[in-house]
């Protein structure tokens, strides 16, 4: 079973150049989330989805849009990269609310110079 | 302020021997969650639990609710162990907040 799966992993980004970044699941799970980490800091929730059509803001939205037209896909997009968005960005999905286990991708490595 | 609080931040420990870390969270909770980040990068749910004890192999997870605190031992540490274990909590609905975490290594 392939379960999160992340693309790109690795991406160079000019500043205030745009990007898309793609989280696909395939255990139908409701709930779908993206998270940035950064060195000596937890994981931070940037956006996440609770069912196909919806999405709400996290701790650390700004700068980011999300998009989650289809149950299995939730799209993370930068419109105008900035290096402080310099980042590894996860996704993760879960079957319901957050006492469910949660299944990470493997992260995108993204750098803005 | 952070929710979560995790110790050590570094761990260095010779193969076989007991391992603990700690997590200390601030918000009431329904469930804490143990993570284990791979060298490599990949993130994986080792446990969630909400009181007493589970043990998965040689990794046994504890929480005391009444004192916002949970544990993480890991008996007869091997190498394949090394990695950066997470702690996190359910906050304000659907968001969690993520302890910093603990960079364990095992030596041969």
């Amino acid at each position: 079973n392939a379960g999160v799966t992340q693309t790109p992993k690795f991406r160079v980004l000019k500043t205030g150049q745009s990007m898309t970044l793609l989280c696909a699941q395939d255990m139908n799970h409701e709930y779908m989330y993206w998270y940035r980490q950064d060195p000596g800091m937890g994981l931070r929730l940037i956006h996440y989805s609770v069912g196909e059509g919806t999405t709400a803001k996290g701790e650390v939205p700004d700068g980011y849009n999300v998009s989650r037209l289809k149950k299995q896909n939730f799209l993370l997009g930068l419109e105008s990269a900035a290096p402080s968005q310099t980042s590894v960005y996860f996704c993760a999905s879960t079957r319901g609310d957050r006492n469910q286990p949660q299944h990470f991708g493997d992260g995108t490595r993204l750098s803005i110079l | 302020k952070n929710e979560v609080e995790q110790s050590p931040q570094n761990l260095t420990a010779q193969e076989g021997e007991f391992i603990t870390i700690n997590c200390s969270y601030s918000v009431g909770i329904s469930a804490l969650h143990w993570l284990q980040q791979h060298p490599g990068g990949g993130i994986v749910s080792l446990f969630m639990l909400s009181s007493g004890k589970k043990k998965h192999g040689r990794l046994i997870a504890t929480i005391n609710i009444q004192e916002k605190h949970s544990s993480l031992h890991i008996t007869a540490s091997h190498p394949r162990d090394s990695a950066v274990y997470i702690c996190a909590v359910p906050y304000n609905n659907n968001d969690m907040r993520f302890g910093a975490g603990t960079r364990l290594t095992v030596k041969p």
